[in-house]
């Protein structure tokens, strides 16, 4: 069974404080990995898809990198309106019957930016 | 773009009735939507998977009777929750992919139900 871990559950940062989340994962064959930022009562927001180990990939503040086992969310000089809940999720490659695309989630990291 | 759009955004109901929630994909052709559900504090986990015109794909645990999936365009699912129970109050949240292989999947913002 694929599973997801991030850590850490919850994050406090002061404004321009770098710091990094977690995303721990144990899949047969990965596809893909995923990160989503979540606002309370919203729907996932997409980020990035990492496919392979050493990928790296940028947006704004963000910088997401992938590990055979983990990848990590790197968030630089963040601003308040960084803070959000941050969703790794993880797509195996296809496996007969069922879904064969479905995204298994993570907890999230809720990240809390103080200015 | 890639939108997705729910409504409604947040219902309340009371026990034994039916709801209906509309996802739908406002600037792309989905083939295949998600249905997930999202308990406070807690992951999001898939309820089922829908290709346009085919039968939805529940995941173990999940009552096809009772949580009914209709796909029956390219940018439009409905989710029909049966009878709803107060156990059934949740927040649920589709999403739509372009494709069937599901490389990348936009989500809508949602909709909270409330059942009492």
């Amino acid at each position: 069974e694929d599973q997801v871990t991030q850590s850490p559950e919850a994050l406090r940062l002061q404004e321009g404080e770098s710091s990094s989340l977690n995303c721990s994962y144990t899949v047969s064959g990965l596809r893909g990995l995923f990160w989503y930022r979540q606002d309370p009562g919203k729907g996932p927001e997409f980020l990035f898809t990492l496919y392979s180990a050493g990928e790296e990939k940028e947006k704004e503040r963000l910088k997401a990198t992938l590990t055979k086992k983990e990848s990590f969310l790197h968030i630089t000089a963040p601003k308040p309106e960084d803070s959000a809940t941050y969703l790794c999720a993880v797509q195996a490659r296809g496996r007969s019957g069922g879904s064969n695309y479905k995204l298994t989630f993570g907890k999230g990291t809720l990240l809390t930016v103080n200015p | 773009g890639a939108v997705v759009s729910q409504h409604p955004s947040w219902v309340i109901c009371k026990s034994g009735t039916s709801v209906k929630i509309e996802c739908r994909s406002l600037d792309f052709q989905a083939t295949t939507m998600f249905w997930y559900r999202q308990f406070p504090k807690q992951s999001l986990m898939l309820m089922a998977t829908s290709n346009e015109g085919s039968k939805a794909t529940y995941e173990q645990g999940v009552e096809k009777d009772k949580f009914l999936i209709n796909h029956a365009s390219l940018t439009l699912s409905t989710l029909t929750v049966t009878s709803a129970h107060p156990e059934d109050s949740s927040f649920y949240i589709c999403s739509a992919s372009r494709t069937r292989s599901a490389e990348t999947q936009y989500f809508g913002p949602g909709t909270r139900l409330l059942v009492l």
